[in-house]
């Protein structure tokens, strides 16, 4: 079965720092992608990053990095410097090959403090 | 419209009483999802249209949940007899047809449903 976790329920941290946000998946499918989203106090949910199962290399945008490790089963999120308009809560999801439902974690409400 | 949008924002409903929900997705995409989020939670998937087919409905709760697509562009969700269990905040998503695969879905604000 598939699942996505999210431990970290809560995560406040001060302006500038570096912080990472943990997501570990359960899947049986050899071919799958990963997600993250960020949804702001606004509500609406709003794309990252797509990953697939075949592509471990890691990725950087800006501040933004994600760390995919598949002999852990994580797909971590670091954000460098972080920033006010940081703060927001975001999910990590999953999809199994050919299948348009995704499957989120919990999610981590992150609180960037100025 | 430049986005997703939906509405009401917010409907508080008495228990037993019928709710609909609108959704107007980007102009073009084909693709349009109903999630149902509930308070701390991630989104749980409910029904996804491709055009006005409503190709799955596996994630409804139950048979008082109905959505439509007519003309594949609006939709609606509409709720019969609501429960306060159907609490939660409705969102809407679209993408283009590669979006299904790709996974980048395009979302509202959501609907967020108080049931009293």
């Amino acid at each position: 079965a598939q699942k996505v976790t999210q431990a970290q329920t809560e995560i406040s941290v001060v302006e500038k720092e570096d912080v990472t946000l943990d997501c570990v998946y359960e899947t049986r499918d050899t071919t799958y992608y990963l997600f993250w989203y960020k949804q702001p106090p606004s509500g609406e949910l709003v794309f990252l990053i797509r990953r697939n199962s075949f592509d471990e290399q890691n990725e950087i945008s800006g501040r933004y990095s994600w760390n995919f490790q598949k002999s852990t089963s994580s797909f971590n999120f670091t954000i460098t410097a972080s920033q006010v308009v940081d703060s927001a809560v975001y999910f990590c999801a999953l999809s199994e090959d050919s299948n348009y439902q995704l499957i989120w974690g919990a999610g981590t409400k992150l609180i960037i403090k100025p | 419209g430049a986005g997703v949008s939906q509405s009401p924002r917010y409907k508080v409903a008495k228990r037993g009483q019928d709710v609909a929900l609108r959704c107007d997705p980007i102009s073009g995409h084909v693709s349009l999802f109903w999630y149902q989020q509930a308070l701390g939670q991630g989104p749980e998937f409910l029904t996804y249209f491709q055009n006005e087919a409503q190709l799955d409905k596996s994630g409804l709760p139950s048979d008082r949940f109905f959505a439509e697509r007519p003309e594949g562009s609006v939709s609606t969700l509409k709720i019969q007899r609501t429960q306060q269990e159907d609490s939660a905040v409705y969102l809407c998503a679209s993408s283009w047809p590669e979006g299904v695969n790709t996974g980048e879905l395009f979302f509202g604000e959501g609907s967020r449903l108080t049931v009293l």
